[in-house]
């Protein structure tokens, strides 16, 4: 079955690496993602990851992909203010129509 | 560049009333998705149209209809509003690579709807 699981809530202080943990349990998957929420708002795609990969890194954001654990980490770097927010694992499963299933979420809060 | 538009942004309504939320895109994209979320929760898949002319049924479909207008435009219908469908709806789209692989899928900022 689909299931996507995340942690909660995270807090990091201002200009400190934020490490986000998502695992999956899906095989077929064939991208993952990471969306960013903020209060009231949509969802913003962040960066998105090739299930056929082990690493994307783009300017803050570091995705790292463990196939064989199931388990999906984003890193970002030199974290501000700006970055609180939720976010969002998701995978598309290309055996189920290439439809997303999300994780819960994991609530980052970034202290000054 | 507008992306994907929702309207209304809110929404209250009464139990048993019914109402259509519209959505539409402005990339040409072929595929798009209803997707609601609730509290303390991720989101969840409503209704999805591959392409045009096509629908299919997600995660959680009970109580929901959906049409896809056009290429541009994918309404989703409550024909008689229940508090437990109280939640944020989220439209999205998505566009299918030349291996029919969907690309990310990009999100309405969406509508709050609460019913009474």
């Amino acid at each position: 079955g689909e299931d996507v699981e995340q942690s909660l809530f995270l807090s990091v202080r201002e200009g400190d690496s934020s490490v986000i943990n998502c695992t999956y349990t899906d095989s077929s998957s064939t991208y993952l993602y990471w969306y960013k929420q903020e209060p009231g708002a949509g969802l913003q795609l962040l960066t998105y990851i090739f299930s056929n990969m082990d690493m994307k890194q783009d300017q803050r954001l570091t995705v790292l992909l463990n196939k064989k654990d199931k388990h999906l980490s984003l890193r970002i770097a030199d974290t501000q203010t700006g970055d609180s927010a939720i976010y969002f694992c998701a995978e598309s499963i290309r055996a189920a129509g290439n439809k997303l299933t999300f994780g819960g979420g994991t609530r980052v809060l970034v202290k000054p | 560049n507008a992306g994907v538009t929702q309207t209304p942004k809110f929404q209250v309504l009464k139990t048993g009333q019914s109402m259509t939320l519209q959505c539409a895109q402005d990339m040409n994209h072929n595929s798009m998705y209803w997707y609601r979320q609730d509290p303390g929760m991720g989101l969840r898949l409503i209704y999805y149209s591959a392409s045009e002319g096509t629908t299919d049924k997600g995660e959680v479909p009970n109580g929901y209809n959906v049409s896809r207008l056009n290429k541009r435009e994918f309404s989703l219908r409550l024909e008689s509003a229940a508090p437990s469908q109280t939640s944020v709806y989220f439209c999205a789209s998505s566009v299918r690579d030349r291996e029919y692989r969907n690309q990310p899928q990009h999100f309405g900022d969406g509508t709050r709807l609460s019913i009474l």
